[in-house]
């Protein structure tokens, strides 16, 4: 079975740029996530979709960061602009429904200078 | 906020079990234990979860105090490929409630030849 796929595995962007991620989550897959993680720190969740409408967008900062899915299956998250503190790894993780387990990718290393 | 207090590091022989204690002592009786790893430069890993019963699966044991305030998970016959942050994370898995994985710092497993 494939697992979560993510890219670009890694991007150095200018303050001020933007930047897109995408993921195609496990086949089947209802539940899709994008956590951001900084260095020396937890996952911490940015947003959750459910098909492809948002349950959880809390932790989003939405003047800068904004995501979608389209179609329940792959998705997509973008920073405009980016700022110094948005570099980090941007993981993507997926679930057969929410309360099952988490199935991450490996990743977008974002380096922002 | 994490729910949950882990070491921050631990050691552990090649070869011999290592035994991770978390400790949860606001846990909800709906909460499950859930624990997954991180190996650098790669995206977290599920490993197994637990309500009150112990639980073994291929990868690790699951051992769940009576009053489920702390668990400890065991691998049994550490690795080299076994050295990781370890996230040890309560969340509900029923009852239509926030399903979100909150992850702390975790330990830093260190497996030594």
């Amino acid at each position: 079975e494939a697992g979560v796929a993510q890219s670009p595995r890694y991007k150095i962007i200018e303050k001020r740029q933007s930047v897109a991620f995408w993921c195609n989550p496990i086949s089947g897959h209802a539940t899709l996530y994008w956590y951001q993680q900084i260095l020396g720190q937890g996952p911490k969740l940015l947003i959750q979709f459910q098909n492809n409408g948002v349950v959880d967008d809390s932790q989003l900062p939405k003047d800068r960061f904004s995501a979608e899915r389209l179609k329940g299956v792959d998705s997509t998250l973008k920073i405009q602009p980016a700022k110094l503190e948005d570099s980090a790894v941007y993981l993507c993780a997926s679930s057969l429904q929410a309360n099952y387990e988490q199935y991450f990718g490996p990743g977008t290393r974002l380096t922002v200078t | 906020d994490a729910k949950t207090t882990q070491p921050t590091s631990m050691d552990c022989a090649e070869g011999r079990a290592a035994n991770l204690p978390c400790n949860h002592s606001t846990i909800s009786g709906n909460e499950y234990v859930y624990w997954y790893r991180q190996i650098h430069s790669q995206g977290p890993q599920y490993i197994i979860h637990g309500l009150k019963n112990n639980e073994t699966n291929e990868m690790a044991s699951l051992i769940i105090t009576e009053d489920r305030k702390s668990s400890t998970l065991i691998l049994p016959h550490a690795t080299l490929r076994d050295t990781a942050v370890y996230y040890c994370i309560v969340r509900p898995n029923s009852g239509g409630s926030n399903y979100k994985l909150t992850f702390g710092k975790g330990t830093l497993l260190t497996v030594n030849p």
